[in-house]
């Protein structure tokens, strides 16, 4: 089946600082790729996904590609925000038989400081 | 109101009782699943269905069980609860009908087994 291994955290940035956490995948093909945002108190949602190689997914100030060449799919924020504080998921979905269920990171917990 | 509705939000129960935690969902849609949070451990997939005739065990199925009553209703028991089962449980749903599976989660249930 499918996995992913995910940066560890916690990670402590400043605001304003750049933003990357690393996920790196093995996987049956080449699924579509997610990252989940957990804030606090609150369930996962998701962030952002690409449903291709090269393709690039992007919401709210964050983009990650997704990389055949080197199977990641890293998470990248320009200017992070206090709010942006949360817990980050990487997930690939697996797949097997026609059915999807999806293997998550560990998730990094990102504190942003003002 | 909530699409993915999870009770209780908190739970404090004893070694060895039966408890039952519930979801509920009005995205109409036909897969459900159940996840528990550990600190450290990211989320694990306890069980899932992809309808109401079909479940399915997940990475740690061990000390618990499900029941889909309806294809809006999937509760979660653990039949003797003991304290290393102390986790966050998440349920959440998605569409079979849509490519990329995304999920969408409820805001979780805390159990505490003393």
């Amino acid at each position: 089946g499918n996995s992913v291994t995910q940066m560890e955290g916690p990670v402590t940035l400043s605001e304003e600082a750049f933003l990357t956490i690393n996920c790196t995948y093995t996987a049956t093909g080449y699924p579509s790729l997610f990252w989940y945002v957990q804030y606090p108190g609150e369930g996962l949602q998701l962030l952002l996904k690409a449903t291709k190689a090269d393709d690039k997914g992007s919401n709210k100030g964050f983009e990650a590609t997704y990389r055949k060449e080197t199977t990641s799919f890293h998470l990248e924020k320009g200017s992070v925000q206090v709010s942006d504080s949360a817990v980050y998921f990487c997930a690939p979905p697996e797949s097997g038989a026609g059915s999807y269920q999806l293997t998550f990171g560990k998730g990094t917990k990102l504190s942003v400081i003002p | 109101d909530a699409d993915v509705t999870q009770t209780p939000r908190n739970r404090i129960t004893k070694t060895g009782k039966r408890i039952m935690l519930e979801c509920s969902q009005t995205k109409g849609h036909d897969r459900m699943y159940w996840y528990r949070q550990d600190p450290g451990l990211g989320l694990r997939l306890i069980y899932y269905s992809f309808d109401v005739k079909d479940i399915n065990k997940g990475e740690i199925s061990d000390g618990y069980s499900v029941s889909r009553q309806a294809q809006a209703k999937f509760s979660l028991s653990l039949e003797s609860a003991i304290p290393n089962q102390t986790a966050l449980y998440f349920c959440a749903t998605s569409d079979s009908r849509n490519l990329d599976e995304k999920l969408f989660f409820g805001s979780g249930t805390q159990l505490s087994v003393l």
